[in-house]
């Protein structure tokens, strides 16, 4: 079986100061990795994922993430933050192509200062 | 595109009533539909995986019974929470898987929130 730790439940951010959300996750075989945002009563919005090739992965709102795979690792990063980008971010993995069966991290709460 | 819709957004019921949830892929056909539990400030758990016209696959330690799947149609899956009780409070998010031949993803709905008094 696999999971996702998100060791940081809260993170607070001045506006336009850089951010790094924290990912780890642990599975016996290969995985496709995944951040989702979560805005306030609003579903979950696709950020980025990686399924294979460059580890360096762009996403939407100027997100960025990067796999590492020895260090099971894979942290959101965006260079200047917006009070927009106040939300709930998830990390999630999955072992199998095409999205199925998602395991999900606790969340990070992302909170922009002005 | 890529639209998941959820029906009611919210709703409250007395204990011992059964609310049934519906979510619709608005404009994409899914084949399959996965039903999430979020508990407050806790991650989504995924309860069980739906497939169209067929019955669905529920992850352990979900009542079959409590929480019934139907997946009619490409676009819309229900589930219903029976006999519901408080402990069945809670945040249900659902997903709808669109396949193409460049990528795979699933869109999530916005989730119904359950309060069971």
């Amino acid at each position: 079986a696999q999971s996702v730790t998100q060791l940081d439940s809260q993170v607070p951010v001045f506006e336009e100061a850089p951010v790094e959300l924290r990912c780890n996750y642990s599975s016996s075989v290969s995985v496709y990795l995944f951040w989702y945002v979560q805005y306030p009563n609003q579903g979950l919005q696709l950020l980025l994922k990686y399924l294979s090739g460059s580890t360096l992965v762009k996403g939407i709102n100027g997100f960025e993430a990067e796999f590492n795979k020895s260090q099971t690792s894979f942290h959101l990063r965006k260079p200047s933050v917006h009070i927009s980008d106040t939300a709930e971010y998830f990390c999630a993995v999955s072992v199998n192509f095409g999205n199925e069966k998602l395991t999900f991290g606790t969340g990070t709460r992302l909170t922009i200062i002005p | 595109g890529a639209v998941v819709s959820q029906h009611p957004s919210w709703v409250i019921c007395k204990s011992g009533t059964s609310v049934k949830i519906e979510c619709r892929s608005l404009d994409f056909q899914a084949t399959t539909m996965f039903w999430y539990r979020q508990f407050p400030k806790q991650s989504l758990m995924l309860m069980a995986t739906s497939n169209e016209g067929s019955k669905a696959t529920y992850e352990q330690g979900v009542e079959k019974d409590k929480f019934l799947i139907n997946h009619a149609s490409l676009t819309l899956s229900t589930l219903t929470v029976t006999s519901a009780h408080p402990e069945d409070s809670s945040f249900y998010i659902c997903s709808a898987r669109w396949f193409r031949a460049s990528t795979d993803t699933q869109y999530f709905g916005p989730g119904t929130r359950l309060t069971v008094l």
